[in-house]
């Protein structure tokens, strides 16, 4: 089955205790990209990645590191969490970045809820 | 800045009706457009996938539409269910097509 993973679902930590979220896919994916989802605010892209070693900044990248070291897997690493960052968070793939001519369906992992106290 | 708008932000129908959702989006130079469904605790789910050199796109009892000119999509569902009930997103490319922006959302509760 064609998915996107992610763990944890869920997790409450305290400010400085780095932390990673790790997300994975099965489809061969070249793009990935993680977004976090504020009441409000809505859905925001933290970080991207067009292929392996290829990562890039979204709109709110502060705070948050990442790492593409394998086509499959993209960690979202924490390096010392603050409570702004208690958020839903998302990882997304598809086979190419969205703005493309005859784009591709993005595919979403289940999110992971964190809270930082 | 691309700005994506959804209207209305929560709609409430009874089972078995027609209803319509819409996507307004400020700059019509899209690539694509998609619709997605969201469940409460949980991931997106993408619905249909509009490219811009589409009028339409239909899976089952959703139908999308897309105006780039006039900067809207629309998404109908048909004989709606509670099982429609969800947080329903609607996203272009932005960024240099290197993401989403997603609109407002629109929250549907079918009832029985």
């Amino acid at each position: 089955e064609a998915q996107v993973t992610q763990n944890p679902r869920y997790l409450i930590t305290v400010t400085g205790k780095k932390l990673t979220v790790t997300c994975s896919q099965n489809m061969n994916h070249e793009y990935m990209s993680w977004y976090r989802q504020d009441p409000g605010l809505g859905l925001r892209q933290i970080y991207y990645s067009m292929n392996v070693e290829v990562t890039d900044k979204g709109d709110v990248p502060e705070g948050y590191k990442v790492s593409r070291k394998e086509k499959r897997n993209f960690p979202l690493i924490l390096e010392s969490p603050s409570p702004n960052q208690t958020s839903l968070y998302f990882c997304a793939s598809s086979l190419r970045r969205p703005g493309l001519a005859g784009g591709d369906t993005q595919y979403f992992g289940p999110g992971t809820r964190l809270t930082v106290l | 800045k691309q700005e994506v708008t959804q209207i209305p932000a929560a709609l409430s129908v009874p089972e078995g009706e027609n209803l319509v959702l819409n996507c307004s989006f400020t700059d019509s130079a899209i690539y694509n457009l998609q619709w997605f469904r969201q469940d409460p605790g949980k991931g997106l789910t993408s619905l249909l996938l509009i490219q811009s050199s589409q009028r339409e796109q239909t899976s089952g009892r959703l139908n999308a539409s897309l105006d780039k000119s006039s900067g809207r999509s629309t998404l109908y569902i048909a004989a709606s269910q509670p099982g429609d009930s969800a947080t329903y997103l609607c996203a272009v490319p932005t960024g240099g097509g290197n993401k989403l922006t997603f609109g407002t959302g629109t929250q549907l509760k079918v009832e029985l």
